[in-house]
């Protein structure tokens, strides 16, 4: 759905620096959630945030990586010391009180 | 742990033939069950989506999709395809009827040759 918005759409990182990526969610939307898909393989939730908390984050790796969507702005999920194994296409969902996600065209972040 | 799975990895078929893509779950409770297309350059869009209620679903662009609780499955159907329905269908699941936490499958890529 053109309404959620994700900048950048493609990133390119080393080893070691940092990737920030961003979700604007549709208008009225408050519920964001964070996919991460890798080559050959469907999408893996990490992680699902309302305005300033933090809901599910049971699919986020355990370091590096984190994720917030403050009162105002965009969501951002933040991966630090990037490897290369976390080259991926990063997909952020958003939703109203309903169970119907839509998606963002998503960042595609490569590590060399 | 849930899983999705989707049979088939990739599908041909030329246009007008019939279109069937499995999908099966691993939950045994409550469950919401959808199906998105992503085209060629495009983002994930809702095809249909199954909450309760009449397990025959149907969507946009002519395709529908059949809930069989016993089956665990969530199959998807069209009549006859177009070369415009050359895509990625991807089955997702969301368990327990809790929002968020879509559980994909690994996608079926579909081209229809014209």
């Amino acid at each position: 759905n053109a309404g959620v918005m994700q900048n950048p759409r493609h990133l390119v990182r080393r080893r070691g620096q940092e990737a920030r990526l961003r979700c604007s969610p549709m208008k009225g939307h408050s519920h964001v959630y964070w996919y991460r898909q890798l080559p050959e393989e469907g999408l893996k939730f990490m992680v699902y945030l309302q305005k300033e908390n933090i809901i599910d984050e049971s699919g986020m790796p355990k370091e590096r990586f984190s994720a917030e969507f403050p009162k105002e702005g965009p969501s951002i999920l933040r991966i630090q010391q990037v490897v290369r194994g976390d080259s991926a296409a990063y997909f952020c969902a958003t939703s109203t009180t309903t169970y119907e996600q839509y998606f963002g065209p998503g960042t595609r972040l490569t590590v060399t | 742990a849930q899983s999705v799975s989707q049979h088939n990895h990739h599908v041909i078929l030329s246009e007008a033939a019939s279109l069937e893509l499995g999908c099966n779950y691993s939950y045994g409770g409550t469950v919401n069950l959808f199906w998105y297309v992503q085209y060629p350059g495009q983002h994930l869009q809702l095809l249909l989506k199954y909450f309760s209620g009449d397990p025959l679903v149907k969507g946009i662009k002519g395709f529908e999709a059949e809930f069989i609780k016993s089956k665990f499955s969530f199959n998807l159907r069209k009549p006859s395809v177009q070369w415009s329905d050359t895509a990625e269908y991807f089955c997702a699941v969301n368990a327990g009827g809790s929002q968020g936490n879509l559980i994909f499958g690994k996608g079926t890529k579909l081209s229809v040759k014209p």
